[in-house]
């Protein structure tokens, strides 16, 4: 069965290193997304890709967040700096396009944890 | 600020019952809606999803929408302990963004 892959599945760093995480999404499909989870809370949208282009990045902080979708398939998400409060659960998550009807599959997901 | 909103429990319902999740939002324009199952420390698994006005069935599984009210619901019939976890309302709006809620806590009793 086809699965979205990601890595590491846990990361613990310093505030101020840099972290980077890695997602490959179903073959074929073309609308990737990075989603941060806070415990309690339900995912919130960190950046959207169609193919390589970003469609929505309004929630990512852009100060320290980077990502990219270099040839629309896999995926790499940066933290540079770190703080304390992005202690999350980092998900990758991809649909066949991004249309209406739009269900979405996600991967296990990267604890990450700074200290 | 579009929304959508679950009550976060926990919701706790004995081993056969009948659980019944739900879920409202804000956004008018929103066309499709998702439940999600998230077991503690997993990621989100997709259950079902609905796009027309009233019920569709899967196993022991029924989504109900009901456009007119913004509601939305999710039932599971002979609960099972494997059941409890957090249930993820989603909404696709408008603009083709998924929306989620905080989620609802279920908890089967055997």
């Amino acid at each position: 069965e086809a699965e979205v892959a990601q890595s590491p599945r846990y990361k613990i760093t310093e505030k101020s290193q840099a972290v980077a995480f890695w997602c490959d999404p179903i073959s074929g499909h073309a609308t990737l997304y990075w989603y941060r989870q806070i415990l309690g809370q339900g995912p919130e949208l960190l950046v959207q890709f169609q193919d390589e282009s970003v469609v929505d990045d309004s929630q990512l902080p852009k100060d320290r967040f980077s990502a990219e979708r270099l040839k629309g398939v896999d995926s790499t998400l940066k933290i540079q700096p770190a703080e304390l409060g992005d202690s999350a659960m980092y998900l990758c998550a991809s649909s066949l396009a991004g249309r209406s009807y739009n269900e979405q599959f996600f991967g296990p997901g990267t604890r990450l944890t700074v200290l | 600020q579009k929304e959508v909103e679950q009550n976060s429990g926990p919701l706790s319902v004995p081993e056969g019952a009948i659980a019944s999740l739900n879920c409202t939002y804000s956004d008018r324009g929103s066309q499709s809606f998702f439940w999600y199952r998230q077991y503690s420390g997993k990621s989100p698994e997709l259950i079902m999803s609905i796009y027309s006005n009233g019920d569709k069935e899967d196993g022991r599984f029924t989504a109900q929408l009901n456009k007119a009210s913004q509601y939305v619901s999710l039932l599971i019939r002979d609960s099972q302990p494997s059941d409890s976890a957090t249930y993820l309302c989603a909404g696709e709006t408008g603009g083709f963004k998924t929306i989620f809620g905080a989620g609802t806590r279920l908890f089967v009793k055997a």
